[in-house]
């Protein structure tokens, strides 16, 4: 399997700089998030989500920040690697409720030599 | 462990064919996903299962889908008959709880689907 070639957004950053991964949400009442990376020729992996009592949720070189005022995401990678190259995306859900996953469009991030 | 597996990676048939993609979920997960992805729309859910019973398929594009799911340890998603706008990859995943309650779904590598 391998990501499609989607017209995604790009971010391209230096190695070893960091990166910050944005993303709009749609509803305001999901209160659960997640964010994936898809490397090419693979499916989508988790990396860290956030529930909507927190703002702020930290993982192994990544941080997710929740702003639920703006309906914001967003993910901050630490000291970028060639292995982080990849797309990127956000999804929405609503805990208890009947909603299915929601994928946002992703983002492609390059990580430059 | 193994995680999601499922065949055929690569899929080339002609409109009008019939197409049988194939995935085997991680053993004890309870919850199996099909999802398509598409330059136009994005990654997308098209039905899930819970203890082999579909739960929801509103996401299934029209009747030429159908998803079945026998046992818990295989489920089949079937285009008949095919087109070219079917033209996608198709992701399995599973999860060991629900949407609703927060679990992580785990993904299988794809398959891609060419519709000529």
């Amino acid at each position: 399997g391998e990501s499609v070639g989607l017209h995604l957004p790009t971010l391209s950053v230096q190695e070893g700089d960091n990166s910050i991964i944005n993303c709009a949400y749609s509803n305001s009442a999901s209160d659960y998030f997640i964010w994936y990376k898809q490397e090419s020729g693979k499916g989508p992996q988790f990396i860290i989500d956030i529930r909507s009592n927190m703002d702020k949720r930290q993982g192994q070189r990544v941080t997710v920040l929740l702003n639920k005022t703006v309906k914001h995401l967003s993910l901050q990678i630490a000291a970028t690697q060639p292995g982080d190259s990849a797309v990127y995306f956000c999804a929405e859900n609503i805990l208890g409720g009947a909603q299915k996953l929601v994928f946002g469009q992703g983002t492609r991030l390059t990580i430059n030599p | 462990d193994a995680g999601v597996i499922q065949s055929p990676r690569h899929e080339v048939t002609e409109m009008g064919q019939e197409v049988t993609l194939r995935c085997k979920p991680i053993s004890g997960h309870d919850y199996l996903f099909w999802y398509r992805q598409t330059m136009m729309r994005g990654l997308e859910l098209l039905i899930y299962f819970n203890n082999n019973v579909p739960i929801d398929d509103s996401g299934m594009p029209e009747d030429r889908f159908s998803a079945k799911m026998p046992n818990a340890s295989f489920s089949t998603l079937k285009i008949q008959p095919s087109e070219p706008r079917d033209s996608a990859v198709y992701f399995c995943a599973s999860s060991f709880l629900g949407p609703s309650n927060g679990d992580t779904q785990y993904f299988g590598p794809g398959t891609r689907l060419t519709v000529l």
